[in-house]
């Protein structure tokens, strides 16, 4: 079946630091949404993307749609402590099946 | 205030002790679905409803049945639990699963009910 790998699995950084996460398919992908889990928390909805090479913001975070839509990131400017979590991509390409990658735990260090 | 509730948050029983785990949304969603989380494996999809009374299975449902009577409400039942089923169970809904663009494939989880089966 379809799978979407994500990476890094942890990453540590200092605050102020720059933190970027990958996913990766090896299939064209009809959409990809990005959640974020706080620890102890539930995975909350960030965004989706939709089309070829798209780019959207939202204040220090910057996500990519790659353009032959088989990878995206998910990049954060100088990091916060607020920052902290594990962040997942999924995709349901308009199906009814949810398929989320294995998340990126990040640390950040005061 | 919108939201997907679970109970119990936290549960340990015995292996082979039948249990449910209810879920329950107030948005008048269509779709429901039950996910475990397990470290290094994130999220993985147990069971889907696209609507009252259809149900399928997603990537792992072995152990697991599910019922969708009413909208709102979407049990998932454990009838002989075993220890490899020890995780944490998310539920969410989202509007309907297709309509990209519109973000009404957008998911709404619950806050999670960690079980744990000696």
């Amino acid at each position: 079946g379809q799978q979407v790998m994500q990476i890094p699995q942890y990453q540590h950084v200092q605050e102020g630091e720059d933190f970027t996460t990958y996913c990766n398919s090896s299939t064209t992908l009809s959409n990809i949404q990005w959640y974020k889990q706080r620890p102890g928390g539930h995975p909350v909805f960030l965004i989706q993307l939709v089309k070829s090479g798209e780019v959207k913001k939202q204040k220090r975070l910057t996500f990519q749609f790659g353009e032959a839509k088989k990878n995206s990131s998910l990049h954060i400017t100088a990091t916060q402590t607020t920052d902290v979590g594990t962040y997942f991509c999924a995709v349901n390409s308009g199906t009814y099946k949810y398929i989320f990658g294995t998340g990126t735990r990040l640390k950040v260090l005061a | 205030e919108a939201q997907v509730t679970q109970n119990p948050r936290y549960l340990i029983t015995v292996t082979g002790k039948k249990l449910t785990v209810t879920c329950s949304q107030n948005m008048n969603h269509e779709y429901m679905s039950w996910y475990r989380q397990d470290p290094g494996l994130g999220l993985r999809q147990i069971y889907y409803s696209m609507n009252v009374e259809v149900t399928d299975k997603g990537d792992v449902p072995e152990g697991y049945k599910v019922s969708r009577k009413e909208k709102r409400n979407f049990p998932l039942i454990l009838e002989s639990p075993s220890p490899n089923q020890t995780s944490l169970y998310f539920c969410a809904s989202s509007l309907s699963s297709g309509f990209l663009s519109s973000g009404a494939n957008v998911l709404t989880f619950g806050a999670g009910s960690r079980l744990t089966v000696l």
